[in-house]
């Protein structure tokens, strides 16, 4: 069935540095990437997102770049700050029909001040 | 501009009772959706209203659980009787336009022990 893989499940890096993490997907058809950071006591919050006919979208210290030929996605955050501290969750729509997500299992991201 | 809005932030109900949970999506969004996710594993998917109208409850896991939109505004999702396995946040999102990135409740926190 579909399924979308993310790595690592947790992540601490020093303030300042960069973060990466990674998604696999498995429907060939998914054509939309939205990424969510939940913190804690609040629902997650749509952050950048990407379309499968682009591949790469930049948004401040925020990136995403999208493979589709190895159905890989990843999000890159620079600089970072304590408060990027949070549950991070990509996503992908496999069907254009339907608008349901399936989600990665979410990493733990730690910035350590 | 109000956010989407969930009834209880938290819940804790005894296995064979019943529960229900409320969402209030942004007023003018026809797309409501509701996800689940259990300790530790990805956000699931159970269904989305556009307007009063199930669109897709493929993720609806038995017949104990039954979801409403009357009048295509607040929705309801009942449990019942519920079961330990349904312990687990339940996010509630919704969106103007299907295809766009969801705006997240922060979630009600069932229990059930």
């Amino acid at each position: 069935g579909e399924n979308v893989e993310q790595h690592p499940s947790t992540l601490s890096v020093q303030e300042g540095d960069s973060a990466v993490i990674k998604c696999t997907y498995s429907d060939s058809a998914s054509n939309y990437f939205p990424w969510y950071k939940q913190e804690l006591g609040k629902g997650p919050q749509l952050i950048i997102d990407i379309r499968s006919n682009v591949g790469e979208k930049k948004d401040q210290r925020i990136a995403v770049t999208l493979n589709k030929t190895a159905k890989h996605f990843s999000l890159h955050i620079t600089e970072t700050q304590p408060e990027d501290s949070a549950v991070y969750f990509c996503a992908a729509s496999p069907n254009p029909s339907t608008y349901k997500y399936i989600f990665g299992t979410g990493t733990r991201l730690k910035v350590l001040a | 501009e109000a956010g989407v809005t969930q009834f209880p932030s938290h819940s804790v109900i005894e296995k064979g009772q019943t529960v229900t949970l409320r969402c209030d999506p942004i007023s003018g969004h026809d797309n409501l959706y509701w996800y689940r996710r259990v300790m530790g594993k990805e956000i699931k998917f159970l269904l989305h209203f556009v307007k009063e109208s199930k669109q897709d409850e493929s993720g609806m896991p038995n017949n104990r659980f039954l979801a409403e939109r009357t009048g295509g505004t607040y929705s309801t999702l009942k449990v019942q009787p519920a079961e330990l396995e349904d312990s687990g946040v339940y996010f509630c999102a919704s969106s103007q336009m299907a295809y766009y990135g969801y705006t997240f409740g922060s979630g009600t926190r069932l229990t059930v022990v």
